[in-house]
């Protein structure tokens, strides 16, 4: 198992357009989650999933994102009519443990809207 | 609303000497804490952590303390090495909830 796998690593979008991000965790952590992070902040939690069921989303999460994770395996994060304001690196982490040294990051898909 | 705050964007630490990364928060419904270590180009991986039922929890070189009446934490490297050098993440969570909130971070340059 390589840890947590994310695609694609860069994204340059057009303003408006829509982008579909990928997260496969690791085989068999349950838990998996989305975070976004902007220059000079820390990870700001989005949404995550127990299994197949999204449990909690972050009010950061506008109606233009929505988030999947089919059969509980990988997850898809959609943002749609991208704006200026999504760049940022978004940021994937799976576990097992609610504790949060569970968490294992992906490295991390960076979208720059132009 | 900053619940994690670290107040130093960036520190510099001679190689050998202690470093030492500070975090105060203002949830007091946070009973656990985390300190995630980050390099360019990598996601946060995971430090050291502590209870709210511990005040000091120690990891060779690294040792995290906790006072919980000043609502502050703090992470100390010793000694410190080049290898140091990366952003550290001060995170938190309160019990039962499956999120952790991050500060924004503090950059520790390990100077030789």
């Amino acid at each position: 198992d390589t840890g947590v796998s994310q695609n694609p690593r860069h994204k340059i979008t057009k303003r408006g357009q829509n982008v579909t991000f990928r997260c496969d965790p690791i085989s068999e952590h349950n838990r998996l989650y989305w975070y976004r992070q902007t220059l000079g902040q820390g990870p700001e939690f989005l949404t995550y999933f127990q299994n197949e069921a999204q449990l909690e989303k972050s009010r950061l999460l506008s109606d233009r994102f929505s988030a999947e994770r089919p059969k509980g395996s990988f997850s898809t994060l959609e943002i749609q009519r991208t704006e200026q304001g999504d760049s940022a690196m978004y940021l994937c982490a799976s576990s097992l443990s609610t504790k949060g040294y569970g968490y294992t990051f992906g490295s991390g898909t960076r979208l720059t809207v132009v | 609303d900053q619940q994690v705050k670290q107040n130093s964007p960036s520190l510099s630490v001679q190689e050998g000497r202690i470093s030492i990364l500070n975090c105060d928060y203002t949830n007091s419904m946070f009973d656990y804490f985390l300190w995630y270590k980050k390099y360019p180009a990598e996601g946060p991986t995971f430090l050291i952590s502590i209870s709210s039922i511990k005040d000091k929890n120690e990891d060779g070189r690294f040792t995290v303390f906790l006072n919980k009446s000043a609502k502050h934490l703090s992470l100390h490297i010793v000694p410190s090495q080049p290898g140091d050098s990366a952003v550290y993440f001060c995170a938190a969570s309160v019990n039962g909830d499956d999120k952790i909130i991050f500060g924004k971070g503090t950059r520790l340059h390990i100077l030789p």
